[in-house]
């Protein structure tokens, strides 16, 4: 069975709009990361959700427009505010177990906003 | 701060010949470092990763990448492509400690021509 859950899986999504991701874990890790795949570009990293605090963004990214819950240990989500085409985009969720050794993705939420 | 550069954003190569992507990386301490293999509509596959030990780190589909620290590289070989190897390939770093998230180059999108 799958270490991440992810949902939607797919979605299509009316501009101005806000859609909520989740990301369910197996078991418990500290950290979970969010990342964003634009059509055609890399994975960027979106935020770092930590149970507990308030997540970490990364530059270019605000919570405003992505804001972040971490309930407990295996559950977190993504919510992509407000939205425009330009946010459509393939977002993934991520956790690091085995002390960091092993690496798991969610299989992603495909967003195409119209 | 880590760092990822990919040379070459597309590369092409006759099916049977050396397949070779070259990644290099940016850190103030040696990193772990990864490989992911991304197929058109997919999600991302590992595959290879290197951590600690033998720097030559063999993966799945007959790939390999060596971790060469006086170089700060990590590029990703194969003896013979393979139609089926087309695809986009990511190099990724992140640091030591077990809650660093990873960090993406830019991807090499690889194209396999008969």
């Amino acid at each position: 069975s799958a270490v991440i859950s992810q949902k939607p899986s797919r979605d299509i999504c009316q501009r101005g709009t806000s859609l909520t991701i989740q990301c369910q874990v197996d078991s418990q890790v500290t950290m979970m990361f969010w990342y964003r795949q634009q059509p055609g570009q890399s994975l960027t990293l979106i935020a770092t959700a930590n149970q507990g605090s308030e997540a970490t963004y990364e530059s270019g990214f605000v919570i405003d427009k992505f804001p972040i819950s971490r309930p407990n240990l295996t559950f977190s989500t993504l919510t992509v505010s407000n939205m425009s085409p330009e946010d459509s985009s393939i977002y993934l969720c991520s956790v690091n177990r085995d002390s960091g050794n092993t690496i798991y993705f969610g299989e992603g939420s495909w967003l195409t906003v119209v | 701060a880590q760092s990822v550069t990919q040379l070459g954003s597309h590369v092409s190569v006759s099916e049977g010949a050396l397949v070779l992507l070259r990644c290099n990386y940016s850190s103030s301490v040696p990193p772990y470092l990864f490989w992911y293999v991304q197929y058109p509509n997919q999600g991302l596959q590992l595959l290879l990763k290197y951590t600690t030990g033998a720097t030559l780190v063999k993966g799945i589909n007959g790939f390999e990448a060596e971790f060469k620290k006086s170089e700060t590289s990590f590029h990703l070989t194969k003896p013979s492509a393979h139609m089926s190897d087309a695809a986009e390939y990511f190099c990724a770093v992140r640091g030591t400690s077990g809650n660093t998230p990873l960090v993406f180059g830019k991807g090499t999108r690889l194209s396999v021509i008969a």
